[in-house]
C-alpha cells in the first residue's frame, strides 16, 4: 500500500546540471501532478497529466519538462538547474472526478541548487 | 479567475482552546473547496472537502468547516486543540465545472502552533 512514491528524497545540484525526479503511484489514478512548495508561497502547480501520454502546463512550468510514458509514472526533469529552482517538490495523483479531485501526495523531494 | 486567501500565516493557540483557521475564496462559479494538512517533513493529506451537499463538513481528527456562500468563506475549526494538531494547513479551491481539469488552487498556508 505505497500510494505515491517520490525519488530521490534529497538532492543537491550545481547550477547548470540536469536531473530527473521520479514519481510512481500504485492506485491506478488517471491524473498526476507536480507541485513546488516555497516558504510563504503555498503550492504552485508546475505540470500535470490527465492520462498516459499526455502532459500540460500548470502555473509555473518554465525550466521544467515532464513525461508520462506509463500510467503509473510521472517524471519531472530539470535540463539546466538554476538557484531559483531550489524548492521542495511534491508529486500527487488523483482519480478522474472533474472538479472534485482528491489528491494523494508523495512525501516530497527537497532540491537544492548551488 | 479563482483564488484563495488564508488570513494569518501563523496561528498560535493553547492546548484545549478553539482552533479557527480562516479561508476566503474567489470563484465565478460555485466551487469545490478543500482543506489539506501537512505535518513536518511530510506530504499533504486531505482533512475535508465541500462538494455541494451539507454546508457544514466534518473531517478527520475532529476538524470541521462551514461553507458560507454569502461570505465566500470556508473557515476550518476544531473545538479543542491538541498538541498533535501542530502542522501547516492549506485551503484549496477548484472549478465545479471542471475548468482547468479541476486543478486545485492552493492558499499560501497557515502554520498552527499549539502551546502546552
Amino acid at each position: 500500500n505505497a500510494g505515491v512514491t517520490q525519488t530521490p528524497k534529497f538532492r543537491v545540484l550545481k547550477t547548470g546540471q540536469s536531473m530527473t525526479l521520479l514519481c510512481a503511484q500504485d492506485m491506478n489514478h488517471e491524473y498526476m501532478y507536480w507541485y513546488r512548495q516555497d516558504p510563504g508561497m503555498g503550492l504552485r502547480l508546475i505540470h500535470y497529466s490527465v492520462g498516459e501520454g499526455t502532459t500540460a502546463k500548470g502555473e509555473v512550468p518554465d525550466g521544467y519538462n515532464v513525461s508520462r510514458l506509463k500510467k503509473q509514472n510521472f517524471l519531472l526533469g530539470l535540463e539546466s538547474a538554476a538557484p531559483s529552482q531550489t524548492s521542495v517538490y511534491f508529486c500527487a495523483s488523483s482519480p478522474h472526478i472533474p472538479g472534485a479531485n482528491v489528491l494523494t501526495f508523495g512525501a516530497g523531494s527537497r532540491l537544492t541548487v548551488l | 479567475a479563482q483564488s484563495v486567501t488564508q488570513l494569518g500565516s501563523h496561528v498560535s493557540v493553547s492546548e484545549g482552546a478553539l482552533v479557527l483557521l480562516r479561508c476566503n475564496y474567489s470563484s465565478s462559479v460555485p466551487p469545490y473547496l478543500f482543506w489539506y494538512v501537512q505535518y513536518p517533513n511530510q506530504g499533504l493529506q486531505l482533512l475535508l472537502k465541500y462538494t455541494s451537499a451539507a454546508t457544514l463538513v466534518k473531517g478527520i481528527n475532529g476538524f470541521e468547516a462551514e461553507f458560507k456562500k454569502s461570505e465566500t468563506s470556508f473557515h476550518l475549526t476544531k473545538p479543542s486543540a491538541h498538541m498533535s494538531d501542530a502542522a501547516e494547513y492549506f485551503c484549496a479551491v477548484s472549478d465545479r465545472d471542471g475548468g482547468s481539469q479541476g486543478n486545485l488552487i492552493f492558499g499560501k498556508g497557515t502554520k498552527l502552533s499549539v502551546k502546552p
